[in-house]
């Protein structure tokens, strides 16, 4: 089945600066892939997703670029801020199913101020 | 519109005991999914519910069952609890189109410790 693996685990970057999460799937069917932001006693909140027939989005200050060959998508928020401070999951899925959505083992950003 | 509305936010239960925690999706929306949170396993998949019917079940033990009602408002039961099943445990309702209906939206959660 499919497998997501997430990386780094924690992540502590200035205020202003750029952070980058990446994540691997390994079934190469997956064609939908989501970003989840978890915020301290609140449960994920879709920030932003990709189809496998686009290669990157944008929204605002937010990006995520897929890489279909290499089986690699990212995270990139540019200009961060403090309350971007939150617990980034990714995930792949290989239907339109919530059962079939495989989440990435999360990481903690940390903004410094 | 009101977001996926969770309860109990916070339930303390001793082991052997049962629970039920209760959903409900945002409004419209059909399909109701529940996931356990730990810190060591993640977000886990427990069941998929559309229109009253159980349309997929995680690898959870057979003590953990649901069911969704005709308004769209779902209940997961847990009996016989153990200490590993403390966890945070996660309601998300579906875009009702049926084209997007991967797009999940949480709730807050219930919290549970079994002790």
């Amino acid at each position: 089945g499919e497998n997501v693996e997430q990386h780094p685990s924690t992540l502590s970057v200035q205020e202003g600066d750029s952070a980058v999460i990446k994540c691997t799937y390994s079934d190469s069917a997956s064609n939908y892939f989501p970003w989840y932001k978890q915020e301290l006693g609140k449960g994920p909140q879709l920030i932003i997703d990709i189809r496998s027939n686009v290669g990157e989005k944008k929204d605002q200050r937010i990006a995520v670029t897929l890489n279909k060959t290499a089986k690699h998508f990212s995270l990139h928020i540019t200009e961060t801020q403090p309350e971007d401070s939150a617990v980034y999951f990714c995930a792949a899925s290989i239907s339109r199913s919530a059962s079939k959505i495989i989440f990435g083992s999360g990481t903690r950003l940390s903004i410094r101020p | 519109k009101a977001g996926v509305t969770q309860t109990p936010r916070y339930l303390i239960k001793t082991r052997g005991q049962q629970v039920t925690l209760s959903c409900s999706p945002i409004s419209g929306h059909r399909s109701v999914s529940w996931y356990q949170q730990t810190p060591g396993q993640g977000l886990q998949f427990l069941f998929e519910y559309f229109s009253e019917t159980q349309r997929n079940k995680g690898n959870f033990p057979g003590r953990f069952s649901g069911r969704q009602f005709s308004n769209s408002r779902s209940e997961m039961n847990v009996s016989t609890l153990e200490l590993g099943d403390s966890a945070l445990y996660l309601c998300a309702s579906s875009t009702p189109d049926g084209v997007e209906n991967e797009k999940l939206f949480f709730g807050s959660g219930t919290q549970l410790s079994v002790l």
